[in-house]
């Protein structure tokens, strides 16, 4: 089946302390990119990648770090997580290119930082 | 700044009827305009999208009109039922690029 996996699914943790939500997908797409959904801010983007070894900021990319070693994973980094950092978050993959406007999403990751 | 603008934050309408959900956005460098459905525990799925180059896109029920002289697009749901409700994004992707501007989001809810 199709999918993006995201692992946790849920999270709570303190501040400062480091964590690594997973992404990975299993169409072969080139485009990854990371989203934070918050009330009334709707979906914004973190970071992105267009393929291996390539990543670039998005509008939102404070506080977070990527990598892309691999084509399927694209793994979000929280080196010293802050409160304003307790969020919805999304991964996302697309072939690049025309079609690159159908993302598929994974499940979401919901966030806490006490 | 918010670039692509959803102004009713909700909508219900009741099954049979029409839903109308309507989107503004402020820049003209986009290629392609789109809808994504949301369902509650569950990531974003891609609905229906159109291009700047067109002014009417259909699938089924659901219609997605483009007015670029107003920047404006609308998705119109015909006839609405019960399995529609979820939150509607309307999303806009730059010109020349693989990046989506997402709006806030619209919960619509259609009841019996």
């Amino acid at each position: 089946e199709a999918q993006v996996t995201q692992n946790p699914r849920y999270l709570i943790t303190v501040t400062g302390k480091k964590l690594t939500v997973t992404c990975s997908q299993n169409m072969n797409h080139e485009y990854m990119s990371w989203y934070r959904q918050d009330p009334g801010l709707g979906l914004r983007q973190i970071y992105y990648s267009m393929n291996v070894e390539v990543t670039d900021k998005g509008d939102v990319p404070e506080g977070y770090k990527v990598s892309r070693k691999e084509k399927r994973n694209f793994p979000l980094i929280l080196e010293s997580p802050s409160p304003n950092q307790t969020s919805l978050y999304f991964c996302a993959s697309s072939f690049g290119g025309e079609s690159s406007y159908e993302q598929y999403f994974g499940p979401g990751t919901r966030l806490t930082v006490t | 700044d918010q670039q692509v603008k959803q102004n009713s934050p909700s909508l219900s309408v009741q099954e049979g009827r029409i839903s109308i959900l309507n989107c503004d956005y402020t820049n003209s460098m986009f290629d392609y305009f789109l809808w994504y459905k949301k369902y509650p525990a569950e990531g974003p799925t891609f609905l229906i999208s159109i291009s700047s180059i067109k002014d009417k896109n259909e699938d089924g029920r659901f219609t997605v009109f483009l007015n670029k002289s107003a920047k404006h697009l609308s998705l119109h749901i015909v006839p609405s039922q019960p399995g529609d409700s979820a939150v509607y994004f309307c999303a806009a992707r730059v010109l020349n690029t693989d990046k989506l501007i997402f709006g806030t989001g619209t919960r619509l809810q259609v009841f019996p």
